[in-house]
């Protein structure tokens, strides 16, 4: 089965602390990506990152980054000294196989950062 | 800027009516264009594949004549929603991917419709 699980539901932190978003998949695909997208309370999609499954070095943007483990399945996302600009739901997504096919999202976290 | 661009991004209709949302690829020709349809605090579950030049493929569950895509050139898909009732209000997002490349989706606005 193609699944993506986000366990977090709601995340609730004090602006400036460190947040990590879990996200757990399942392929029986070799070939995969993996992505995380920001959806502020307008709606929007915001792309976020993309990682292939024979990339698994980890990666860092800013205050973000990324930790890709295959041996777990799992693709963490790490929001340091979180701002209250930050406060949306996250999902992350899976592609399995090839390019061209729909992606598979979790069901989102929702993180709340206060002032 | 934009890649994909989803019009209306907000719409509120009569119980009865057919709302026509639009989603037009700007930079690229896509073949294939994808439909999402989003409940309130919840994910997004695709609702269709939508192929240019032939029938949209649907997933399990979605009424193909409740939701109407049609496809007709290399940069616009639409879905019709006919007949629109309450329990259809909801977000819909569409989506592109390029093939031939690894994978990176691009987002539509989003449409909000609200059926009173």
């Amino acid at each position: 089965a193609q699944k993506v699980t986000q366990a977090q539901t709601e995340i609730s932190v004090v602006e400036k602390e460190d947040v990590t978003l879990d996200c757990v998949y399942e392929t029986r695909d070799t070939t995969y990506y993996l992505f995380w997208y920001k959806q502020p309370p307008s709606g929007e999609l915001v792309f976020l990152i993309r990682r292939n499954s024979f990339d698994e070095q980890n990666e860092i943007s800013g205050r973000y980054s990324w930790n890709f483990q295959k041996s777990t399945s799992s693709f963490n996302f790490t929001i340091t000294a979180s701002q209250v600009v930050d406060s949306a739901v996250y999902f992350c997504a899976l592609i399995p196989n090839q390019a061209g096919t729909a992606l598979i999202f979790g069901k989102g976290t929702t993180l709340s950062v206060s002032s | 800027g934009a890649v994909v661009s989803q019009h209306p991004s907000r719409v509120i209709c009569k119980s009865g009516t057919s709302v026509k949302i639009e989603c037009r690829s700007l930079d690229f020709q896509a073949t294939t264009m994808f439909w999402y349809r989003q409940f309130p605090k919840k994910s997004l579950m695709l609702m269709a594949t939508s192929n240019e030049g032939s029938k949209a493929t649907y997933e399990q569950g979605v009424e193909k004549d409740k939701f109407l895509i049609n496809h007709a050139s290399l940069t616009l898909s639409t879905l019709t929603v006919t007949s629109a009732h309450p329990e259809d209000s909801s977000f819909y997002i569409c989506s592109r991917i390029p093939p031939g490349t690894d994978g990176e989706a691009f987002f539509g606005q989003g449409t909000r419709l609200t059926v009173v």
